[in-house]
């Protein structure tokens, strides 16, 4: 079945330090793969998408390029600030699938 | 625009008894899924509801049920409860399948178990 692993955290960093998450999926064909974010007490919200081989989704500085050669969708900012602190999950939609395949999340914290 | 709307935000109940969730949809979206976030996990997904029919079933057992009203909100409804189903419930809407629009989700419930 789909499947997710991505990179254990918890994760500490500075304020304007460089982020990678990395994520790595098993699926059959050509799934779509996300990135959600949720902050403390909240629920999850999209951060970035791709649904094709290649495709580069971005949103709020974030970056995450579906690689199907290695079957990956690492997560990068390039400046994190304090608000970015939030556990990030990484999660596919198989073809013809309904539902979201979601990684175990990690933990991201920013210290000014 | 109100988004995803949960109802109870905290609940508790005792092992054994019965719990019903609530879910409004995001205004324009007609398919309502549920999953169990268990603390420190991602969700799990429990099952997804179209034309008021379940379409999609996650590995959770019978004792999970629900039900999608006309208005498309809908109800998730956990029989005999036992410790373990301790968790956050997450409701999510999207408006056809999610590799198009990706889910809205509400804030949760938070269910405890004792």
């Amino acid at each position: 079945g789909n499947s997710v692993t991505q990179m254990e955290g918890p994760v500490t960093l500075s304020e304007e330090a460089f982020l990678t998450i990395n994520c790595t999926y098993t699926a059959t064909g050509y799934p779509s793969l996300f990135w959600y974010v949720q902050y403390p007490g909240e629920g999850l919200q999209l951060l970035l998408k791709a649904t094709k081989a290649d495709d580069k989704g971005s949103n709020k500085g974030f970056e995450a390029t579906y690689r199907k050669e290695t079957t990956s969708f690492h997560l990068e900012k390039g400046s994190v600030q304090v608000s970015d602190s939030a556990v990030y999950f990484c999660a596919l939609s198989g073809v013809d699938d309904y539902k979201l395949s979601f990684g175990a999340g990690t933990t991201v914290t920013v210290r000014a | 625009d109100a988004g995803v709307t949960q109802s109870p935000t905290h609940l508790i109940k005792t092992r054994g008894q019965q719990v019903t969730l609530r879910c409004s949809p995001k205004s324009g979206h007609d398919t309502v899924s549920w999953y169990q976030q268990a603390l420190g996990q991602g969700p799990q997904f429990i099952f997804q509801y179209y034309e008021e029919e379940e379409r999609q079933r996650g590995n959770f057992p019978d004792r999970f049920s629900g039900h999608q009203f006309p208005n498309y909100s809908s109800e998730l409804n956990v029989n005999a409860l036992l410790l373990g189903d301790s968790a956050l419930y997450l409701c999510a809407s999207s408006l056809g399948q999610v590799i198009n629009y990706g889910y809205t989700f509400g804030s949760g419930t938070r269910l405890t178990v004792v």
